[in-house]
């Protein structure tokens, strides 16, 4: 089983719908959890942490489900622009305060006119 | 302020010949991480440095790769002799992080990356 899995899509959505990404980690010590954004031929960029109170940011909120080890990333309103790749991120942390982080492969959003 | 930067940005190569990949991370980070993306895997952590020492290689796929930092502000990756399936976009990334910060997380700036293609 992958440590970190994500449905690859691709999603593809009107401009203004409402699209629901989920995530599921395998480590339950898995100690902090966040989405990055990539767009085409880019770099990975951090979107968003994941908290356990759950957390918004505009159009965007992030859910963290402990008990079931899944993530989710709500976007609402959803723009031309934010047609990207979205990473689902788990830091698995180790010993040492190193950061270590493993990358879902990514799940695929394409929002059309 | 420049963020990570990466040389070359597209290198071609033939089986058998030596590669090196370079990394500038951000002025005052002091972590440095080198991950390789495909299709196929996603992105895996290839090797993490802290204050321009080795931390974790475990993610090193073989001899054949080998990384350095010799100071803050530089480290190279190199694969001798490259194969074809060694094809990927390699990036770099930095942090700042405290030894103490157990949980807590700073974030990783990735450079823009370099497409590998191994003939």
């Amino acid at each position: 089983r992958k440590e970190v899995e994500q449905d690859p899509g691709p999603f593809n959505v009107p401009e203004g719908a409402t699209v629901a990404f989920n995530c599921t980690y395998s480590n339950s010590a898995s100690q902090s959890f966040f989405w990055y954004r990539q767009d085409c031929r880019k770099e990975p960029k951090l979107l968003m942490s994941v908290y356990s109170s759950g957390n918004e940011d505009g159009r965007f909120t992030a859910q963290l489900n402990r008990a079931s080890q899944y993530i989710s990333l709500l976007i609402r309103d959803s723009k031309l622009s934010d047609s990207a790749t979205y990473l689902c991120v788990v830091n698995m942390g180790v010993s040492g305060g190193y950061n270590k982080l493993i990358f879902g492969a990514g799940t695929r959003l394409a929002v059309h006119p | 302020d420049a963020g990570v930067i990466q040389s070359p940005r597209h290198e071609v190569t033939e089986m058998g010949q030596e590669v090196t990949l370079r990394c500038k991370p951000i002025s005052g980070h002091n972590s440095l991480f080198w991950y390789r993306q495909t299709m196929m895997r996603g992105l895996e952590l290839l090797i993490y440095f802290n204050n321009n020492v080795p931390i974790d290689d475990s993610g090193m796929p073989e001899d054949r790769f080998s990384a350095k930092m010799p100071n803050a502000s530089f480290s190279t990756l190199k694969i001798q002799p490259s194969e074809p399936r060694d094809s990927a976009v390699y990036f770099c990334a930095s942090s700042f992080q405290l030894e103490t910060s157990g949980a807590s997380y700073n974030e990783q700036f990735f450079g823009p990356g370099t497409r590998l293609t191994v003939l």
